[in-house]
């Protein structure tokens, strides 16, 4: 596709409930990043997967999270037994991973508020 | 352990002011840095993309500095307006083994530019 596609734009769910975010990154893309961002806050690093495989999941805040990436391409973030703390925007970006001068582009994120 | 440490993590100024922004990393083996802007509800997007052996570069009122020996980088703001209240976000990209180059994102300094 043209950029990162992220859906859904916006998520209103009941504390409890699990949530799934997906993330459509650019064709061709081999990484691909998860982040959240906390209203007012700075990016904070969830999941990097290369293409299928996510060799580096140190920034998942807790067993309620997950993430996986099927063909090398789209991924999907999934929150389960959704808290209140959960609410943030979570912004996906991909990568060509293999570039000397990547660039990271960023999808317009995911707003989940737990209610 | 990769990081990029960012600061002052928020700073306001008035129009016209010049400011700078700080970038320290500990990423080995470095890549390249970019300074990213993202404004308010949207997804980050690439200002300045730097190499190692490049020290400045310029893109319109915004400059930005590299020394890889102390591995500091800077974000110059010329002559600020309204519409540069945004968060600055530093990335620095690894080269692993296959290749592969691993963005390692700071959290980001929140500049807020008042008339």
């Amino acid at each position: 596709g043209a950029g990162v596609s992220q859906s859904p734009s916006n998520k209103v769910t009941e504390k409890g409930k699990d949530v799934e975010l997906r993330c459509d990154p650019i064709s061709g893309h081999t990484a691909l990043y998860w982040y959240r961002q906390s209203l007012g806050q700075g990016l904070e690093f969830l999941i990097y997967f290369q293409g299928n495989s996510a060799p580096d999941k140190s920034g998942l805040p807790s067993d309620r999270f997950s993430a996986e990436r099927t063909g090398g391409s789209v991924s999907t973030l999934t929150i389960q037994r959704t808290q209140q703390e959960d609410s943030a925007v979570y912004l996906c970006a991909s990568s060509s991973g293999q570039a000397v001068n990547t660039e990271a582009f960023f999808g317009q994120g995911t707003r989940l508020t737990v209610v | 352990k990769n990081q990029v440490e960012q600061s002052p993590q928020s700073l306001i100024i008035l129009e016209g002011k010049n400011c700078t922004l700080q970038c320290n990393y500990t990423v080995s083996p470095f890549s390249n840095l970019r300074w990213y802007k993202q404004d308010t509800g949207r997804g980050p997007v690439s200002l300045t993309i730097m190499t190692f052996s490049e020290n400045t570069k310029s893109n319109g009122r915004y400059t930005a500095t590299l020394d890889a020996d102390t591995k500091q980088s800077s974000l110059h703001i010329t002559a600020s307006q309204l519409s540069d209240s945004a968060s600055y976000i530093c990335v620095v990209s690894a080269v692993f083994s296959g290749g592969y180059n691993k963005l390692i994102f700071g959290a980001g300094t929140r500049l807020a530019v008042h008339p």
